[in-house]
């Protein structure tokens, strides 16, 4: 079971939809990331985040430390939203900290159509 | 800043060659990670240095890979020999530490044929 689960796997969505993405994870984590990836393969970081909230522009992320859960939202969607969203977070090495190796999941594929 | 920088962006060569990819991190970062993408595994961590050393090796698949970064600069992942399996897109990122952003580079395709 991969320790991070993404749904949905697959998402359509009109432009100017309101789109969640969500990510949970199995363990304690000291912060999780969303990673964007675009049709032309390029991965650009969106957000790190251990708590509460972060907006940017359209872009909303949100964590639930205790539900161990974090969910992605995209207002009045466009179609160059369309890209993969990855959600990873640090894992913990040996010694029991919080290192910078990164469990991904396995993303999600938006697409919204104009 | 330019980013992370990555070269080249496309590489096809034959089975058995030996082939290198090349990474300038950005400027002030500490810490460099080499990843692999396939559609089958996603993202993969191959290995990542901090201060030019190499701290978790673990994801590299086998000896025909190694990877080196002999200043804080510049890294290289290389493959000899290369297999048809090895194709997919390769990834570095950099990030100043533990707990930042990494930043990726846009990434070499390689086809092994």
């Amino acid at each position: 079971k991969n320790e991070v689960e993404q749904s949905p796997q697959n998402l359509t969505a009109q432009e100017g939809e309101f789109i969640t993405i969500n990510c949970s994870y199995s363990v304690g984590i000291s912060a999780l990331h969303w990673l964007q990836q675009h049709p032309g393969g390029g991965i650009v970081s969106l957000f790190m985040l251990s708590s509460g909230k972060k907006k940017h522009g359209r872009l909303i992320a949100t964590i639930n430390i205790q539900e161990k859960h974090s969910s992605l939202h995209i207002t009045a969607s466009h179609p160059r939203d369309s890209a993969v969203y990855i959600c990873a977070h640090p894992r913990l090495d040996k010694v029991g900290e919080y290192g910078n190796k990164l469990v991904f999941g396995a993303g999600t594929i938006l697409r919204v159509k104009s | 800043d330019a980013g992370v920088i990555q070269s080249p962006r496309h590489e096809v060569t034959e089975m058995g060659q030996e082939v290198t990819l090349r990474c300038k991190p950005i400027s002030g970062h500490n810490s460099l990670f080499w990843y692999r993408q396939t559609m089958m595994r996603g993202l993969e961590l191959l290995i990542y240095f901090n201060n030019n050393v190499p701290i978790d090796d673990s994801g590299m698949p086998e000896d025909r890979f190694s990877a080196k970064m002999p200043n804080a600069s510049f890294s290289t992942l290389k493959i000899q020999p290369s297999e048809p399996r090895d194709s997919a897109v390769y990834f570095c990122a950099s990030t100043l530490g533990t707990g930042y952003e990494q930043y990726f580079g846009p990434g070499t395709r390689l086809t092994v044929t």
